[in-house]
C-alpha cells in the first residue's frame, strides 16, 4: 500500500524542547516537502530536499532543521528556536521526472501543540 | 509578486448547486496550478491540476477554468454534494527549477454544502 506516513499524529512539546516529526514515503519519490498549516492559512515551505543528502530552506525555515540520509525519509526536527511552533505540520512528496512541473503528493500530518 | 490570493473565505451552497472559488496571481512566470482539497484533520488531496497552455479542464464534477490575461483562474464544482463539504486550495508553482518546485498557496475556501 503505497503512501506518504507522518508520525505521530498528535505530539506535545514543552517549552524550551526539541521533538522531531517523521515523514516516511514509499512512492519511489525524488523530492521532499515540509510544509506548516495555521489555522485559516495557506501552507507555507519550511524546507524541501530534491535528492539525498540534499536539502534547502524554504521561506520559514528559522528554529527548524531537517536531514534527507535515506530517500523514503525526511525528518523534521522542530527547535527551541522556533518561537511559535503550536501549527499543523504537513508532508508531502513528488517525483521529478522530466517535466517542469511537479504533482506534490501530501502526508496526513501532524499536530504539534506547545504546553 | 509570489502571492495568490484566494476567494471567497467561505462558502455555502445547497446541493446540487455549483461553488465557485477564485485565485488571482501577479507572478506571470508561475506555470503549473493544482487545486487541494482538505478535510478537517487530514492532509490535502490532490484535486485537479492545469498547466497555463490550456484555458480549461475537467475531472468528473471538478473544472478548472484559467484566465491567463486576467492571471486567474477558478474552481468550479458541478452538482455538489454534502461530502464536498471541505476547504479547497489553490496553488501555483514556478516549476522545479525554482526552490525546488514549492508550492504557493491560496488562503483557503471553507465550502459546506447544506443537503
Amino acid at each position: 500500500d503505497g503512501g506518504i506516513t507522518q508520525s505521530p499524529k498528535y505530539l506535545f512539546r514543552k517549552e524550551g524542547q526539541n521533538v522531531t516529526l517523521s515523514c516516511e514515503q514509499n512512492l519511489n519519490h525524488d523530492a521532499m516537502y515540509w510544509y506548516r498549516q495555521d489555522p485559516g492559512q495557506g501552507l507555507r515551505l519550511i524546507y524541501y530536499s530534491q535528492i539525498v543528502n540534499d536539502f534547502q530552506k524554504g521561506d520559514i525555515a528559522e528554529g527548524y532543521s531537517v536531514s534527507r540520509e535515506k530517500k523514503e525519509s525526511f525528518p523534521l526536527t522542530v527547535t527551541s528556536a522556533q518561537k511559535n511552533p503550536t501549527a499543523f505540520y504537513l508532508c508531502a512528496s513528488s517525483y521529478r521526472g522530466t517535466v517542469s512541473y511537479n504533482e506534490q503528493f501530501f502526508g496526513p500530518g501532524t499536530r504539534l501543540t506547545v504546553l | 509578486q509570489q502571492q495568490v490570493k484566494q476567494s471567497p473565505q467561505s462558502l455555502i451552497v445547497q446541493k446540487g448547486g455549483i461553488p465557485i472559488i477564485n485565485c488571482a496571481y501577479e507572478n506571470t512566470a508561475f506555470d503549473y496550478f493544482p487545486w487541494y482539497q482538505q478535510f478537517p484533520g487530514k492532509g490535502p488531496a490532490l484535486l485537479i491540476a492545469i498547466r497555463p497552455d490550456v484555458s480549461e479542464k475537467k475531472e468528473g464534477r471538478f473544472t478548472i477554468s484559467f484566465n491567463k490575461s486576467a492571471k486567474q483562474f477558478s474552481l468550479h464544482i458541478m452538482d455538489s454534494q454534502p461530502g464536498d463539504s471541505a476547504t479547497y486550495f489553490c496553488a501555483a508553482s514556478l516549476g522545479i527549477y525554482n526552490q525546488g518546485g514549492k508550492l504557493i498557496f491560496g488562503q483557503g475556501t471553507e465550502l459546506s454544502v447544506k443537503p
